[in-house]
């Protein structure tokens, strides 16, 4: 199947910093990739979908200036925490569909842990 | 938007007996309903789907159902092993191109 990549895999910072994660598709160009949230336990929380060339589309309730999305090429998107409090603390995971597959089977980004303290 | 309810949360069971989850979704215009499967720390792996033109879909073990009328699906495990044990998600593809998740089921197959 096709790869994801997301760097990095964890981070610890601290408040009021600003994280930036990665995600990369190797071997295929994705013109759209999602981000999700994940706490404990509990499900994965669609936040925004990232397109190449425009303005990512927030999920209701997800703040765009807080979590700022940049998807500048068909393999990269980024997101990034800013001024990232103890609460922004999760489990920030990507997808990515190939349009050779007709956009259906999600891969996934191995994730990245972030710890504010 | 899709709204995915999932059940149950947790779900045990002996090695060797079947396994069902079960989600409903909302949006009648859903058309693709992928499962995943998450092992603790690691990214979600895609184990079966279907398209909303398909009653049923089956891949050795796992098999899934899909009722359009009803708008729910399920996921059936037989002969479970304990390397069954992980996190299951459904989800549903909205006509948006959006993939929203269930809230999960924790699998034990226990020995």
């Amino acid at each position: 199947g096709a790869v994801v990549s997301q760097h990095p895999s964890w981070v610890i910072c601290k408040s009021g910093t600003s994280v930036k994660i990665e995600c990369r598709s190797l071997d295929f160009q994705a013109t759209t990739m999602f981000w999700y949230r994940q706490f404990p336990k509990q499900s994965l929380m669609l936040m925004a979908t990232s397109n190449e060339g425009s303005k990512a589309t927030y999920e209701q309730g997800v703040e765009k200036d807080k979590f700022l999305i940049n998807h500048a090429s068909l393999t990269l998107s980024t997101l990034t925490v800013t001024s990232a409090h103890p609460e922004d603390s999760s489990f920030y995971i990507c997808s990515a569909r190939d349009r050779r597959q007709g956009y259906t089977e999600a891969f996934f980004g191995q994730g990245t842990r972030l710890t504010v303290v | 938007g899709e709204n995915v309810e999932q059940h149950p949360s947790t779900l045990s069971v002996q090695e060797g007996d079947s396994a069902v989850i079960k989600c409903t979704y909302s949006d009648s215009a859903s058309n693709y309903f992928p499962w995943y499967k998450q092992e603790l720390g690691k990214r979600p792996q895609l184990i079966i789907d279907i398209r909303s033109n398909v009653g049923e879909k089956k891949d050795q073990r796992i098999a899934v159902t899909l009722n359009k009328t009803a708008k729910h699906f399920s996921l059936h495990i037989t002969e479970t092993q304990p390397e069954d044990s992980a996190v299951y998600f459904c989800a549903a593809k909205t006509g948006a191109n959006n993939l929203f998740f269930g809230t999960g089921t924790r699998l034990t197959v226990i020995p």
